[in-house]
């Protein structure tokens, strides 16, 4: 069983201003690890994953991880954030399972807020 | 390009009442997931199936039902409707033989009952 670990429930930042919504997560077997943003009264859209590979992964709207094995973190960071950024955002984790179904574990959410 | 599709967006039950949610995933998609997110919650995974049989029971309450079928598109019925029920439902698709396990969220049922 996987289990994830936002540490920031609310995390408001200014414009411009850089960002780091943290992430731990434990499990027994590998996994893969996923960012969602989810707007208000909306569904859960990908922000990256990570897989294998480079540890650093971006992803959309100027986003981007890193997976820190010996840490077992997987951190969501931007350098200049914007007022539309504003959002709540889940971690989630997954079995490295190829061939089957592997639900998603999630996050309790980071509501992140951009002031002006 | 074609997402995940859910009907109704908006459902409102009294209690004791039945619902059926549906989820039409992604054209060529082999799996469905169901989750349930309560107000202020983060998702909670309720049930999965994959290639129309089920694959992985979550935090499904014995009164909700769901399964694929041959079009494999997904209903969650949901009988004895209660308070606690009321949250957005949210029906994900992937292709599992990708190996990825990328998930495609579709935009959500919110269910209210009152």
């Amino acid at each position: 069983a996987q289990s994830v670990t936002q540490l920031d429930s609310q995390v408001p930042v200014f414009e411009e201003a850089p960002v780091e919504l943290r992430c731990n997560y434990s499990s027994s077997v590998s996994v893969y690890l996923f960012w969602y943003v989810q707007y208000p009264n909306q569904g859960l859209q990908l922000l990256l994953k990570y897989l294998s590979g480079s540890t650093l992964v971006k992803g959309i709207n100027g986003f981007e991880a890193e997976f820190n094995k010996s840490q077992t973190s997987f951190h969501l960071r931007k350098p200049s954030v914007h007022i539309s950024d504003t959002a709540e955002y889940f971690c989630a984790v997954s079995d490295h399972s190829s061939g089957s179904a592997r639900q998603l574990t999630f996050g309790s959410g980071t509501q992140l807020t951009v002031l002006p | 390009a074609a997402g995940v599709i859910q009907s109704p967006r908006h459902l409102i039950k009294e209690k004791r009442e039945t619902a059926t949610l549906k989820c039409y995933p992604i054209p060529r998609h082999d799996t469905v997931y169901w989750y349930q997110q309560g107000p202020g919650q983060d998702p909670q995974f309720l049930i999965s199936f994959y290639e129309k049989m089920q694959s992985d029971k979550g935090s499904i309450p014995d009164r909700f039902s769901a399964q694929q079928f041959s079009d494999y598109h997904s209903e969650l019925n949901m009988s004895s409707l209660e308070l606690g029920d009321s949250a957005l439902y949210f029906c994900a698709s992937s292709l599992v033989s990708g190996s990825t396990n990328e998930q495609f969220f579709g935009p959500g049922t919110r269910l209210t009952v009152l």
